[in-house]
């Protein structure tokens, strides 16, 4: 199993151009996340998506579109993109039970992205 | 969900035991103590969770106070692999599944 696979792993964009980061994972999780995380701070959530066909907003959702393509993929899109997202992108999978409990998400490796 | 509190930093001799603390004193009856680290900049790791008893697994141990406002994470022999950042993190043990980060605890392993 690969687990949670992200490209690409490295991408350099100019102010305003378009890009998607794309995710996907083999472990038949339903719930899918992305993360950005900026120097020196923890992780925080942009989008996440509970199961196939449905997405909700993270803590810093603004200039980020998300599309669940199917139970394995959930892509991550800069419209116009800005300097101020330059960050590192993490995608994430877990597998939600609906009695609760224990939930632990596993993490992909990362996208390095910088915004000229 | 209840924030917590962490050390920014703490330095640990390779072999000895490390002990982490979190300070979670807002934390209600029917949340989770996680621990997550990160290692170099790779994708989060998770290591432990609890709730409100004291728990082991192959990678470390958590205690968790009899009141539940702290936890303290003890990696038992650390080698130099565990220098990483710790996060402490507070969920549901229902319905909200998102983790919110803090800055977590940047441990280094002294060889």
């Amino acid at each position: 199993n690969a687990g949670v696979t992200q490209t690409p792993k490295f991408q350099v964009l100019k102010t305003g151009q378009s890009m998607t980061l794309q995710c996907a994972q083999d472990m038949n999780h339903n719930s899918m996340y992305w993360y950005r995380q900026d120097p020196g701070m923890g992780l925080r959530l942009i989008y996440y998506s509970a199961s196939e066909g449905t997405t909700d907003k993270g803590e810093v959702p603004n200039g980020y579109n998300v599309s669940r393509l199917n139970k394995r993929e959930f892509s991550l899109r800069l419209e116009s993109a800005a300097p101020s997202q330059t960050s590192v992108y993490f995608c994430a999978s877990s597998l939600k039970k609906t009695s609760g409990g224990h939930n632990e998400q596993f993490f992909g490796p990362g996208t390095r992205l910088t915004v000229l | 969900d209840a924030k917590t509190t962490q050390p920014p930093s703490m330095d640990c001799a390779e072999g000895r035991a490390a002990n982490l603390p979190c300070n979670h004193s807002t934390i209600s009856g029917n949340e989770y103590v996680y621990w997550y680290r990160q290692i170099h900049s790779q994708g989060p790791q998770y290591i432990i969770h609890g709730l409100k008893n004291n728990e082991t697994n192959e990678m470390a141990s958590l205690i968790i106070t009899e009141d539940r406002k702290s936890s303290t994470l003890i990696l038992p022999h650390a080698t130099l692999r565990d220098t990483a950042v710790y996060y402490c993190i507070v969920r549901p043990y229902f319905g909200n599944e998102k983790l919110t980060f803090g800055t977590g605890t940047r441990l280094t392993i002294i060889p």
